[in-house]
């Protein structure tokens, strides 16, 4: 069964690091995620890329945080300078028009934890 | 307002009961409400979703009902089962054009004992 699968499931970095989250979609989905969870709580946006370009992005998604798509199967979250308060697990997800409009439905890959000291 | 607020925050459900879990939104423009599932370390699945059209789809064990005017809806998990125990999210999607978004509510972690 297709799968979103990212990378690395887990990376502790110094606050002030640039980090990159690398994630690969289902091979066809078009539309992509990324959430992030701090632990025990919600599920938060961070931001929505369609087309090689951002279509939504939240609060949460400043200056510091950047997506790319920079081939034709990687889909990456970078924060340039980290916090303390970026220490979260953070989810990709992916979609296609056809699941979008029947059901709404997101595939999420199993999350990159991220630890920042 | 694109919020979704979900209660209870937890629950505990014997084995062969009912589980309940309830959401509210604002926005009317959402196209969907899906309910997903999360297990420890895990991301969140696709659960069982409703449009807004629709006052109840059922799948399984599992129920949505939806309240258009009240602007509420609700998971049913009939007969709980151990394996049930996950964190749930209710989740409220907008669509249009090239442009998508879920919002997750605050979930709820259920516990179904022996």
């Amino acid at each position: 069964e297709p799968e979103v699968t990212q990378t690395p499931s887990h990376q502790v970095t110094q606050m002030g690091q640039e980090v990159i989250l690398r994630c690969v979609p289902i091979s066809n989905h078009l539309y992509f995620y990324w959430y992030r969870q701090i632990l025990g709580q919600k599920v938060e946006f961070l931001v929505s890329f369609y087309n090689n370009e951002i279509s939504e992005k939240s609060e949460i998604f400043d200056d510091q945080f950047s997506v790319e798509r920079p081939d034709g199967s990687n889909f990456t979250l970078k924060i340039r300078s980290t916090k303390l308060e970026d220490s979260a697990m953070y989810f990709c997800a992916s979609s296609d028009r056809r699941l979008l409009a029947n059901t709404g439905e997101l595939f999420f890959g199993e999350g990159s934890r991220l630890t920042v000291l | 307002q694109q919020q979704v607020k979900q209660s209870p925050q937890s629950l505990i459900v014997q084995k062969g009961g009912i589980s309940i879990i309830n959401c509210a939104y604002e926005n009317t423009a959402f196209d969907y409400f899906p309910w997903y599932q999360q297990f420890p370390g895990k991301g969140p699945a696709l659960l069982i979703a409703i449009r807004p059209d629709v006052s109840e789809k059922k799948e399984g064990r599992f129920t949505i009902s939806f309240n258009k005017s009240a602007k509420q809806f609700s998971l049913h998990i009939m007969d709980s089962q151990p394996g049930d125990s996950a964190t749930y999210f209710c989740a409220a999607t907008w669509i249009t054009g090239t442009a998508s978004k879920l919002t997750f509510g605050t979930g709820t972690r259920l516990q179904v004992t022996l």
